[in-house]
């Protein structure tokens, strides 16, 4: 069945280490994304791609980084510079520009900072 | 100005209710919809896209005043696992940026 693998499930991080999540997707979707939701809030967008080798920042850019080599793959880098790691990270995609399907979402990783 | 406005809740309602989450956006360029229903630490999925003529699923009733940049979501003969978070979500102005806001989300709890 086709869908989007995010690992790991959790993940603890100790201070002014760097990162990374993985996402996957076998879709077939041109277009994945990069969100953060903390408790209470609403999902801020980090980072999205529409095409392979291509990314723009989202609202919440500051101490990430990402790259997209392969249509499949949208790792997601968080670096000692983001001061306020903790939260729950969620990856998606949507078949492109064209939103009308919406996104289907991983299962997401936590992280911790500990 | 937040994109996508929602009730936080909660809402707290019986077996067999009717329970309406309401929900405003601010961008009239906007054009594709959904509600998402997202559970307790896991992955919002979407539950329905809202069309311009009102849609229907089952027990759930979708609806979209484009003039007052309002949506809405009404739940019937709500059950117990309809306990959840339920996330209004908008697209950005137009299809060359493609990204997708949601709100923070209005928490049901329905109870036996």
């Amino acid at each position: 069945d086709g869908g989007i693998t995010q690992s790991p499930k959790y993940l603890f991080r100790k201070e002014g280490q760097n990162v990374t999540l993985s996402c996957e997707q076998n879709l077939n979707h041109d277009a994945m994304y990069w969100y953060r939701q903390d408790p209470g809030q609403g999902l801020r967008l980090i980072y999205y791609s529409q095409i392979v080798n291509d990314f723009q920042k989202g609202d919440i850019a500051e101490g990430y980084s990402v790259s997209r080599e392969k249509k499949e793959s949208f790792p997601l880098t968080v670096t000692s510079a983001q001061k306020n790691p903790t939260a729950f990270y969620l990856c998606a995609s949507s078949i492109g520009r064209n939103l009308n399907y919406g996104y289907t979402f991983g299962s997401g990783t936590r992280l911790t900072v500990v | 100005r937040k994109e996508v406005e929602q009730d936080p809740g909660p809402f707290n309602v019986p077996e067999g209710a009717t329970v309406a989450f309401n929900c405003t956006y601010s961008n009239s360029a906007s054009q594709s919809f959904f509600w998402y229903r997202q559970d307790c630490r896991k992955e919002p999925k979407l539950l329905m896209s809202v069309y311009s003529s009102g849609n229907e699923d089952g027990r759930f009733t979708a609806q979209l005043n484009r003039a007052s940049q309002y949506i809405s979501l009404l739940i019937r003969d709500s059950k117990l696992s309809d306990s959840a978070t339920y996330l209004c979500v908008v697209s950005d102005r137009g299809s060359t940026l493609g990204r997708l806001y949601f709100g923070r989300g209005t928490q049901l709890t329905v109870w036996p």
